[in-house]
């Protein structure tokens, strides 16, 4: 069965600082990788997608994630965050023809100034 | 901009009462999904409709759930008997297949459930 998992629950970071989110995918057949977002109050949104080609992804807000098929990895990275990242992050999977995406615990990500 | 709209955006129920939920996707969206997220945790599928059919269910969804969409556009989720583990949020997200399944869903900004 297919799975992701976020190694931290909370990431606090300063502002104008790198960020590296961690997300481990499993799976036995071709995957899709995601990223989405949830702004406090607000619906989650899709930050960022892998479906195929490149391995470097970028997103939404200056966020980009690398595909490590060797290391099962999608780390989303962003090379300096600001206050208004501040939100919940989720990785999620799903495989071709396959409807359900299946979402890691999230990382919550705070920004201090 | 008239995206995924979910309604009542706050419920609190006695154990044992019955609650709905109805969820309005994006109009040109045929398909429909409910997810539900506890706190700490991410968002597990429930369930989701092509249209009016309702394709797939997962083990989550006890008897006493049932979601209904009747005319192929909004969605009505039922709790049956709540009970105080059902307390959580539950999403609902609406996609298109045109161009293609991408995986990307369009989330409402949820309905919170709490059980007393």
């Amino acid at each position: 069965a297919q799975s992701v998992t976020q190694l931290d629950s909370q990431v606090p970071v300063f502002e104008e600082a790198p960020v590296e989110l961690r997300c481990n995918y499993s799976s036995s057949v071709s995957v899709y990788l995601f990223w989405y977002v949830q702004y406090p109050n607000q619906g989650l949104q899709l930050l960022l997608k892998y479906l195929s080609g490149s391995t470097l992804v970028k997103g939404i807000n200056g966020f980009e994630a690398e595909f490590n098929k060797s290391q099962t990895s999608f780390h989303l990275r962003k090379p300096s965050v600001h206050i208004s990242d501040t939100a919940e992050y989720f990785c999620a999977t799903t495989s071709q023809g396959a409807q359900k995406l299946v979402f890691g615990q999230g990382t919550r990500l705070t920004i201090n100034p | 901009d008239t995206g995924v709209s979910q309604n009542p955006r706050h419920k609190i129920t006695k154990r044992g009462q019955n609650v709905t939920f109805r969820c309005d996707p994006i109009s040109e969206h045929n398909r429909l999904y409910w997810y539900r997220q506890t706190l700490g945790q991410g968002p597990e599928f429930l369930t989701y409709f092509q249209n009016e059919a309702q394709l797939e269910k997962s083990r989550l969804l006890s008897d006493r759930f049932s979601a209904e969409r009747p005319k192929g556009s909004f969605s009505t989720l039922e709790i049956q008997r709540t009970e105080q583990g059902d307390s959580a949020m539950y999403l609902c997200a609406s996609s298109s297949p045109r161009g293609g399944w991408t995986g990307e869903l369009f989330f409402g900004e949820g309905s919170r459930l709490t059980v007393l």
